[in-house]
Formats: structure tokens, C-alpha cells, sequence
């Protein structure tokens, strides 16, 4: 079982939906980060989360620490919204990530 | 604003040549790391450095090469040996190693050998 585990793997959408993306990790950890790859593009670093919630435009991320589960929120999706979300956590262990496997996301106008 | 810069963002090179891609931070951050990321997969750790003049290998370190001369500069060569190195590389660096600290990821390098 991957230690950092992401759902869903995929997700299609209409345009205006309220998206939930989520991950869910086993190691005690002391970040937790979302990132955005649109298809061929770069990476670009969308939250870093310690505790509870931040917001940023149209994107939400919350965190529990007891239950180790953290999910991203986007509401009023736009097509431009398509990409791949990682999660990655800083585990308490070491200092090195342990990355989610990303979950591709697609909406249609 | 401080970050991460890598270049070039999309990288062509012929099979057999070595190539270096480039990480620039101007964060004064320690630790420095390089992933590799295949098509459809997760992102794995190719080496990382703690310090000036140090690094260890990751976890596909084979056919990779690195140096750590300055705190700035995280240079990763793949070499030839390396027998599938079209994928997105992704250089990130982070504070301190201890219990709190904070990651900072470039835009990455996109490497196809054709």
C-alpha cells in the first residue's frame, strides 16, 4: 500500500461543478503540498499545508492531521481547471516527500 | 521573489549524449533535490543534497550524475547510461532538515531523446 494514496484517479467534469479532490497518508508528517501539471507544461506549487484550511481564487485545501486526509476543492470549474493535481506530504521521519500518483481532471465546457 | 529557476523548459537531445539541466535557487535553502517523472506515473527521487559538496542518491539514481559546488546550484547530468531518459524533471530544494521546514519546486525540464 503506497504510504501517500490520491482519489480519484481520474475525473471528468462539467464546467461549473464543485470539484473534490482527495489523499489520504499513513506516515505522521509535518507538510502537506498540492501541485498543479497541466499536460506537456510545468509544475506549479498551489498549498502548502500544515493545519486546517487556505484558500486561494477558486481553490480550497483543508487538512485533518487525526485523520490524515487532506482534499483540494475547486469550485465554479473552468475548462482551464484540466490538469493533473499532486498531493505530496513531508513526512516527520525524514525530510524527503512521499508523492501521490496524481489525479487527472477534465472539464468540459 | 526568490525561487526556483530550471532551464531550459523543454530539452531535445540526440541518444548517446550526455546532457545537463540546469536548478538555480536564490532561496539560501540547504537541501536540494532532483525527481524524475514518467508519463502517467508519480514523481520518484533521482538525488538530493543537504549541504555544499554533498549528495546522495535517491532511488533511480542509475545513469544520473550530480554536483553540489555552490549552495545555489544543483546541476543534474543525465548521461548515456541512463537507457530511458525522455520524462519531466522536476528540481526542488527546502529549508533545514528538521521537523519544520518548507519546499519550493521549480517549473521542471522536459528531456526527450530522440
Amino acid at each position: 500500500k503506497n504510504e501517500v494514496e490520491q482519489s480519484p484517479q481520474n475525473l471528468t467534469a462539467q464546467e461549473g461543478e464543485f470539484i473534490t479532490i482527495n489523499c489520504s497518508y499513513s506516515v505522521g508528517i509535518s507538510a502537506l503540498h498540492w501541485l498543479q501539471q497541466h499536460p506537456g507544461g510545468g509544475i506549479v506549487s498551489l498549498f502548502m499545508l500544515s493545519s486546517g484550511k487556505k484558500k486561494h481564487g477558486r481553490l480550497i485545501a483543508t487538512i485533518n492531521i487525526q485523520e490524515k486526509h487532506s482534499s483540494l476543492h475547486i469550485t465554479a470549474s473552468h475548462p482551464r481547471d484540466s490538469a493533473v493535481y499532486i498531493c505530496a506530504v513531508g513526512a516527520h521521519s525524514n525530510y524527503q516527500l512521499i508523492w501521490g500518483a496524481g489525479t487527472k481532471l477534465i472539464i468540459k465546457p | 521573489d526568490g525561487g526556483i529557476t530550471q532551464s531550459p523548459k523543454y530539452l531535445f537531445r540526440k541518444e548517446g549524449q550526455n546532457v545537463t539541466l540546469s536548478c538555480e535557487q536564490n532561496l539560501n535553502h540547504d537541501a536540494m533535490y532532483w525527481y524524475r517523472q514518467d508519463p502517467g506515473q508519480g514523481l520518484r527521487l533521482i538525488y538530493y543534497s543537504q549541504i555544499v559538496n554533498d549528495f546522495q542518491k535517491g532511488d533511480i539514481a542509475e545513469g544520473y550524475s550530480v554536483s553540489r559546488e555552490k549552495k545555489e546550484s544543483f546541476p543534474l547530468t543525465v548521461t548515456s547510461a541512463q537507457k530511458n531518459p525522455t520524462a519531466f524533471y522536476l528540481c526542488a530544494s527546502s529549508t533545514s532538515t528538521g521537523m519544520s521546514y518548507g519546499y519550493t519546486f521549480g517549473s521542471g525540464t522536459r528531456l526527450t531523446v530522440v
